[in-house]
């Protein structure tokens, strides 16, 4: 059974950092692509970013970039998003997915992580 | 605002058939491939259809979807007080090289 579990959401101030992390099992992580899809409260989906398999490619919506690093670790089956100067409109659940290589669908989703960003 | 656009609801009685659509440009629809997602109330989303029409194992044939041009749609026929949920459609786009969404709709079982 796939399982994708999101942890280290929480509370920080505008213009501070935080490192999502997703950790994977169930399926090879190192043969799949894997995208960040954020959700405002009350909003619609985000695509936020992607990676792919051996890290060799990376995708950012244009609000991110530049703030926002995706990245892999495939010995720990474990993706990451590393967000700095975040923005209250950050504020969003954060939910990892499994892609497939063309990055146009999300297979399978983990529970999200909330994250909220207020002074 | 999002890229893909959706109706932001649709209704209809139980047993019913309902569709919903989502309109994009050639970029995301008119060249990739459209998936649509659910997304029952308090949860994470969920794969419903990928590639326009084909469905994960487990979707019940009654969620069907389709492709014509830059538009896909979204059929529910049978339509259960379980269905009532948040309808995403989404796709890669090649000129902006990310994922987009449509805005979502909700779908009201009368």
């Amino acid at each position: 059974e796939v399982q994708l579990l999101e942890s280290g959401g929480g509370l920080v101030q505008p213009g501070g950092s935080l490192r999502l992390s997703c950790a994977a099992s169930g399926f090879t992580f190192s043969n799949y692509a894997m995208t960040w899809v954020r959700q405002a409260p009350g909003k619609g989906l985000e695509w936020v970013s992607a990676i792919s398999t051996l890290s060799g490619s990376t995708y950012y919506v244009d609000s991110v970039k530049g703030r926002f690093t995706i990245s892999r670790d495939n010995s720990k089956n474990t993706l990451y998003l590393q967000m700095s100067n975040l923005r209250a409109e950050d504020t969003a659940v954060y939910y990892c997915a499994v892609s497939n290589l063309n990055y146009d669908r999300a297979d399978y989703w983990g529970q999200g992580t909330l994250v909220t960003v207020s002074s | 605002q999002s890229v893909l656009t959706q109706p932001p609801s649709v209704s209809a009685a139980p047993g019913q058939k309902v569709t919903i659509s989502c309109s994009g440009r050639s970029s995301n629809i008119g060249n990739n491939d459209v998936s649509w997602y659910q997304q029952l109330p308090g949860t994470a989303p969920k794969l419903l259809i990928y590639e326009n029409n084909k469905r994960p194992s487990g979707i019940p044939d009654r969620f069907s979807g389709s492709k014509t041009g830059t538009s896909a749609t979204l059929g529910i026929t049978g339509l259960q007080t379980g269905d009532e949920a948040d309808y995403f459609c989404g796709a890669w786009d090649t000129s902006l090289s990310v994922g987009v969404f449509g805005g979502g709709t909700k779908l009201t079982v009368l």
